[in-house]
């Protein structure tokens, strides 16, 4: 079956540190990769995808890349913000799947 | 535009009470999920329709909840009769779809949170 590994939290780090957040998956064919956010008290909302290996997703200064030989798509951010402060969702959609496959989410905290 | 709009934003009730959450997807989506979120299962899907069908109920817990989609434009999720259990943040989702798949693409409402006493 799908599933999707997040790296644990809380993740804590000073305003300007560089961010990464873990994602590997385990799929059936060629999933595409998904990363929301959450902000408190909101539900989730888009943040980047990819839908093929190799690509990059990025927004909002966030990138991940679609690596199919390791199954990641690891988020980053060179530089976080307070206003980052979040929770991340990694998540796939493989094949002719209709619904998501969310991973546990992680919990980040930017200090100022 | 506006988008998925859910009510009420905040529930309290007493177990053994009615609750019924409603949802408005974005017009024009196609597919509707319902989620439940709370600190110790995190986010679970309990249901989604596909052109107002339900496809997939087996997240509902048991059979105190029920959902329906009576048109493509609102939704509900009824748990009868309710347990503290229950207590969480209920999002609902919608997204367009191609003519095989979901897109992934989903937008969330801004929850209703319900406590269940």
């Amino acid at each position: 079956g799908n599933s999707v590994t997040q790296m644990e939290g809380p993740v804590t780090l000073s305003e300007e540190a560089f961010l990464t957040i873990n994602c590997t998956y385990t799929a059936t064919g060629y999933p595409s990769l998904f990363w929301y956010v959450q902000y408190p008290g909101e539900g989730l909302q888009l943040l980047l995808k990819a839908t093929k290996a190799d690509d990059k997703g990025s927004n909002k200064g966030f990138e991940a890349t679609y690596r199919k030989e390791t199954t990641s798509f690891h988020l980053e951010k060179g530089s976080v913000q307070v206003s980052d402060s979040a929770v991340y969702f990694c998540a796939l959609l493989s094949g002719s799947a209709r619904q998501l496959t969310f991973g546990s989410g992680t919990q980040l905290t930017v200090l100022p | 535009d506006a988008g998925v709009i859910q009510s009420p934003r905040h529930e309290v009730t007493e177990m053994g009470q009615e609750v019924t959450l409603r949802c408005k997807p974005i017009s024009g989506h196609d597919y509707l999920f319902w989620y439940r979120q709370t600190m110790m299962r995190g986010l679970e899907l309990l249901i989604y329709f596909n052109n107002n069908v339900p496809i997939d109920d087996s997240g509902m817990p048991e059979d105190r909840f029920s959902a329906k989609m009576p048109n493509a434009s609102f939704s509900t999720l009824k748990i009868q009769p309710s347990e503290p259990r229950d207590s969480a943040v209920y999002f609902c989702a919608s997204s367009l779809g191609t003519s095989k798949a979901n897109t992934g693409e989903l937008f969330f409402g801004e929850g209703s949170r319900l406590t269940v006493l």
